[in-house]
């Protein structure tokens, strides 16, 4: 049940330019989480927006929610070659799956490649 | 520093073998996931639990179980491993979080299975 799907899946920047992502979903969300992905390991989370936010920073990170439209960007100000990875949304889609647990389901990322 | 640890980076098994992976995590968090995780596929959830010998099903549980003894640790187990089951295993834990409210996950750095 694939929840978040994330444009474009593949991106290529220089060094110092803004990096787009987009992201989305199909039904009702509580929330919406980006998270970003060195390759060959583990997920490191970037930043949670609220149904209610409309937009959110930490550091460089932008993030825009639209209920409305069912979308999310994520905007990566001045970017870094250390900011290339892949970069996942995931939404709980509003499932209540048991005592404090939604589950989060994930889309296909979007690979961003930032040249030196 | 919080911590998801998973017990193996890289395994390599024989098809029909009985395989554990483990995962443990010191920040005390309730809730425990087991992801797989393949190119174009993205990370589809196999199981997770929100508390000690709880579980529940993930989208893709076939072919697989799951053992949460104790608090801290929570072990995926394919009982006759096949080739399609070759991929990349993601362990993630969060703390309960209320029903309007999504927590973050934290990930382990994974571990890279291939059933020959």
């Amino acid at each position: 049940s694939q929840q978040g799907e994330e444009d474009p899946q593949a991106l290529s920047i220089q060094e110092g330019e803004n990096a787009t992502m987009n992201c989305s979903y199909k039904t009702s969300i509580n929330n919406l989480q980006w998270y970003r992905q060195n390759s060959g390991r583990g997920l490191v989370h970037l930043i949670l927006i609220r149904s209610n936010e409309r937009e959110k920073h930490s550091g460089r990170l932008r993030v825009t929610l639209d209920t409305s439209k069912k979308s999310s960007s994520l905007l990566i100000t001045a970017s870094r070659a250390a900011d290339t990875a892949s970069y996942f949304c995931a939404t709980d889609a509003g499932l209540y799956s048991g005592a404090g647990s939604y589950q989060l389901t994930f889309g296909k990322g979007t690979k961003l490649s930032v040249i030196p | 520093d919080v911590k998801v640890t998973q017990s193996s980076r890289y395994l390599v098994k024989r098809t029909g073998e009985k395989v554990f992976l483990e995962c443990v995590q010191d920040m005390d968090h309730e809730n425990m996931f087991w992801y797989r995780q393949d190119p174009g596929l993205g990370l589809r959830l196999i199981y997770f639990s929100y508390d000690v010998k709880m579980k529940e099903k993930g989208d893709i549980p076939e072919g697989y179980s799951v053992s949460r003894e104790k608090k801290e640790r929570f072990s995926l187990i394919l009982e006759s491993a096949s080739t399609n089951q070759t991929s990349m295993y993601l362990c993630a834990s969060s703390r309960l979080a209320d029903k309007t409210l999504n927590e973050k996950l934290f990930f382990g750095s994974g571990t890279q299975l291939s059933v020959l």
